[in-house]
Order: structure tokens, then sequence, then C-alpha cells
């Protein structure tokens, strides 16, 4: 079966350091990698996504994420964190040969970012 | 761009009501699916469409039904609302047949069972 793994219940980051949240995974063959966002009340937000091809992937909001295949993880990261950045962040994965039904979410991440 | 809607926003039933979830999407997509958000437990897929006319179970499936109305619209039902379905429901779209598609969410039901 599937799974994802988010190690760190609560990231906390001062304003302008670097950020990295840590996601690694399990899935048979080879995987599809999201980052979503969700801010309160609100539903989640697609941040950034893991085809093939190079290992870095850019997203939205000067976000990027690197896969890597021996490690099994997809860290999100931010070189220059920001007060709004502050939300829950979900990774997910899904079979490549699966449909977008297959695909399991870890259970977030809190990034807490402060002055 | 309204992109997912869902409504109520929030709902506080006693244990036996029952109630319909509504979701509508305007991004032309073939896909919708239904997904509850509980603390600590990441999100789970209760049911999904994956095009007009059809409907298959996800990962928590009991004590739910679904209905896909069109290809806009795809509502969640809970026949006789138990505690345990509190929780936050999301409803979802994507396109179908392109597993990297991301998934669009509307903004939540906030459920609770008493």
């Amino acid at each position: 079966a599937q799974s994802v793994a988010q190690p760190e219940d609560q990231v906390n980051v001062a304003e302008g350091n670097p950020l990295t949240v840590k996601c690694t995974y399990s899935v048979s063959g080879n995987p599809y990698l999201f980052w979503y966002v969700q801010y309160p009340n609100r539903g989640l937000q697609f941040l950034l996504k893991y085809i093939t091809g190079d290992n870095l992937v850019k997203g939205s909001y000067g976000f990027e994420a690197e896969f890597n295949k021996s490690q099994t993880s997809f860290h999100l990261k931010k070189p220059s964190a920001l007060v709004s950045d502050s939300a829950l962040y979900f990774c997910a994965v899904r079979p490549f040969t699966g449909t977008a039904s297959k695909l399991t979410f870890g259970t977030g991440t809190r990034l807490q970012v402060t002055l | 761009n309204a992109g997912v809607t869902q409504t109520p926003k929030f709902q506080v039933l006693k244990t036996g009501q029952s109630m319909t979830l509504q979701c509508a999407q305007d991004m032309n997509h073939n896909s919708m699916y239904w997904y509850r958000q509980d603390p600590g437990m990441g999100l789970r897929l209760i049911y999904y469409s994956a095009s007009e006319g059809t409907t298959d179970k996800g990962e928590v499936p009991n004590g739910y039904n679904v209905s896909r109305l069109n290809k806009r619209e795809f509502s969640l039902r809970l026949e006789s609302a138990a505690p345990s379905q509190t929780s936050v429901y999301f409803c979802a779209s994507s396109e179908w047949g392109q597993g990297y598609s991301p998934l669009h969410f509307g903004n939540g039901t906030r459920l609770t069972v008493t």
C-alpha cells in the first residue's frame, strides 16, 4: 500500500530564513508527487508537482521541491520565508500508472513563520 | 472565477438526521471527489466520480452516498448522521485521464454531529 510521511507536525522559521518541509513516500513504481497548501478555513491549493524529469521542481509563491528517488523523498523548500507562508502544507503521492483516485495525502505540516 | 463551490459552509446535525452537501464546479472538469479532513489524518477519499454518470467508492465510503447530477454537480448525502462523521468535508475536481492533473478544492463544509 502506498503511503506518505510528513515527520514534523510543525516547523517554525524566522522570516527571511530558508525553510524546508519534509516528505517521504512509499509507492509501487514511479510516483507522481504533489504539494498543496491550506490556509485557515480554506480548501487546499495546489503548489507544485513532480511528474518526471528534473529533480528540482519550481512552483507557486517561490516554493520549490526536490525529488530524491534513492531516499524516496520530496521535500518542500523556499529560500526566504515570509510571514504570509504560515499555513498547513500537505504532501501527496500517487502511482505513475494509477488514476487520480489513488492519491494519498500525508497528515500535514504546520508552518509557522515569525518576524 | 468561482472554481469549486460548496454549500453549506457550516452545519450542525443531531445523530440520526440526514443532510446533503452540495458541490458545483465551473471548470468543465470531468472528475469530482469528496474528501473528509480529520486532525492528524490528512485527507481521506470518500467517493469519487471519474466522469458524468459514474461514481465509485474511495477509502472511507461507509455511511455516505453520492450523486453525480451532471458534469458540474456532485452531492454527498449522509442518510443517518453519526458523531464519527463530524469532520470537514471537501469537494474537489480535476481532469480525468491525466493523473498529474492537480485537484482543485472547494472551501469545505464543517459538519458537527451531536
